[in-house]
């Protein structure tokens, strides 16, 4: 089946380390996503990638950082200049426009 | 900032039919309506969208204004797995790398 895979779906890390979260996806979808959400609140865009080897900041790109050197994969580095890191971050994906899919999160705690 | 104003939360008994308003009084010309619902700790599901006209697939129905300042989604018989976090939003198909999350409807579901 297509679809769109975080992994994992939980991660804990020390404070000081980065992270990353993986983002896969076999739909072959031009443009990926990652978004992070914090206990009742809505979605927050991080960074965007509209095309292989390039890609936006969102409105909180602060501290993190990725990478787009395949159409399949956009992982997510979650660096220590990261203030508050803990939340649920979510990948989706997109193809020419259509509505986004999503993965199912990873839900990072760093203590 | 969110383009859409929504109910914090709503409740529908089960077999009867769940109508989410949204208020989109800014919306533009090319911005199309969307609607996401999310249950707790997955990703956002697409629902259905729509420009000016009213759409109805086999999840939902979305009526829209004609002025397209608000519209409504309609659950026709919503069931206890309805229950989830509803969120509309607005934007330009040309831009949807900027799609925004508002807080959304926490609509739960009852017998």
């Amino acid at each position: 089946d297509g679809g769109i895979t975080q992994s994992p779906k939980y991660l804990f890390r020390k404070e000081g380390q980065n992270v990353t979260l993986s983002c896969e996806q076999n739909l072959n979808h031009d443009a990926m996503y990652w978004y992070r959400q914090d206990p009742g609140q809505g979605l927050r865009l991080i960074y965007y990638s509209q095309i292989v080897n390039d890609f936006q900041k969102g409105d909180i790109a602060e501290g993190y950082s990725v990478s787009r050197e395949k159409k399949e994969s956009f992982p997510l580095t979650v660096t220590s200049a990261q203030k508050n890191p803990t939340a649920f971050y979510l990948c989706a994906s997109s193809w020419n426009n259509s509505p986004l899919h999503f993965g199912n999160g990873t839900r990072l705690t760093v203590t | 900032d969110a383009k859409t104003t929504q109910p914090t939360s709503m409740d529908c008994a089960e077999g009867r039919a769940a109508n989410l308003p949204c208020n989109h009084s800014t919306i533009s010309g090319n911005e199309y309506v969307y609607w996401y619902r999310q249950i707790h700790s997955q990703g956002p599901q697409y629902i259905i969208h729509g420009l000016k006209n009213n759409e109805t697939n086999e999840m939902a129905s979305l009526i829209i204004t004609e002025d397209r300042k608000s519209s409504t989604l309609i659950l026709p018989h919503a069931t206890l797995r309805d229950t989830a976090v509803y969120y509309c939003i607005v934007f330009d198909s040309g831009t949807a790398s900027k799609l925004t999350f508002g807080t959304g409807t926490r609509l739960q579901v009852t017998l």
